[in-house]
């Protein structure tokens, strides 16, 4: 059974850090495509960034290029999001996902809610 | 960037009804758009890929149609478990991008 559990998420001030993981298992993570996608409270969704099977290509909206990073490690099973310079506007819950080679995502995460607030 | 016009915003039905749901590009994407479910509190749920391919444990009372500019989420038979919030999704370029929502309500 394919299992994807974020964590990391909390309470943070607006210009602060924060560092969330998506630990995966039930099928085969270094073949896969990963993304982590958003929802602000109450609004739609937001793919945020992805990263290829080996980490040599990521991509980013706009809205958190330079100051958000992608990076797994295929040894561990894990997905990361460095997230830098927060802003109120980054408050969502933060979704782990399986990317079906760089397409739709077939396997969600429960989600981990980052608040940015003084 | 392409942008997405889903409609309704709000969808009232009864259990049994048919219902439809529309999603619009501001450019052609060829097939390369799906369906999402999301309850609320839970994380979306992959419903079609590929414009009109069912996932797999998805209840063939869903459907959707359309390649372009148009596309449609059918529900033929609306049972109570499928009152929900549907998305639209493109992955033609980047960045992918969701269309608004469509909830669905209980009339």
């Amino acid at each position: 059974e394919v299992q994807l559990v974020e964590s990391g998420g909390g309470l943070v001030q607006p210009g602060g850090s924060l560092r969330l993981s998506c630990a995966a298992s039930g099928f085969t993570f270094s073949s896969y495509w990963m993304s982590w996608v958003r929802q602000a409270p109450g609004k739609g969704l937001e793919w945020v960034a992805n990263i290829k099977q080996d980490g040599s290509e990521k991509y980013y909206v706009d809205s958190v290029k330079g100051r958000f990073t992608i990076s797994r490690d295929n040894a561990k099973n894990s997905l990361y999001l460095q997230m830098n310079s927060l802003r109120a506007e980054d408050t969502a819950v933060y979704y782990c996902a399986r990317d079906w080679y760089a397409s739709y995502y077939d396997y969600w995460g429960q989600g981990t809610l980052v608040t940015v607030s003084s | 960037a392409i942008w997405m016009t889903q409609s309704p915003s709000l969808l009232s039905a009864s259990t049994g009804d048919r219902v439809t749901i529309s999603c619009r590009m501001s450019q052609g994407i060829s097939s390369y758009l799906a369906w999402y479910q999301q309850k609320p509190g839970k994380a979306p749920e992959l419903l079609i890929y590929a414009a009109s391919t069912l996932q797999s444990g998805v209840p063939s009372r869903f459907s959707g149609s359309g390649s372009g500019t148009d596309f449609t989420l059918t529900i033929s038979c609306l049972q109570s478990e499928d009152f929900a919030t549907y998305y639209c999704q493109q992955y033609y370029s980047f960045p992918w991008t969701f269309g608004q929502g469509t909830k669905v309500e209980i009339k």
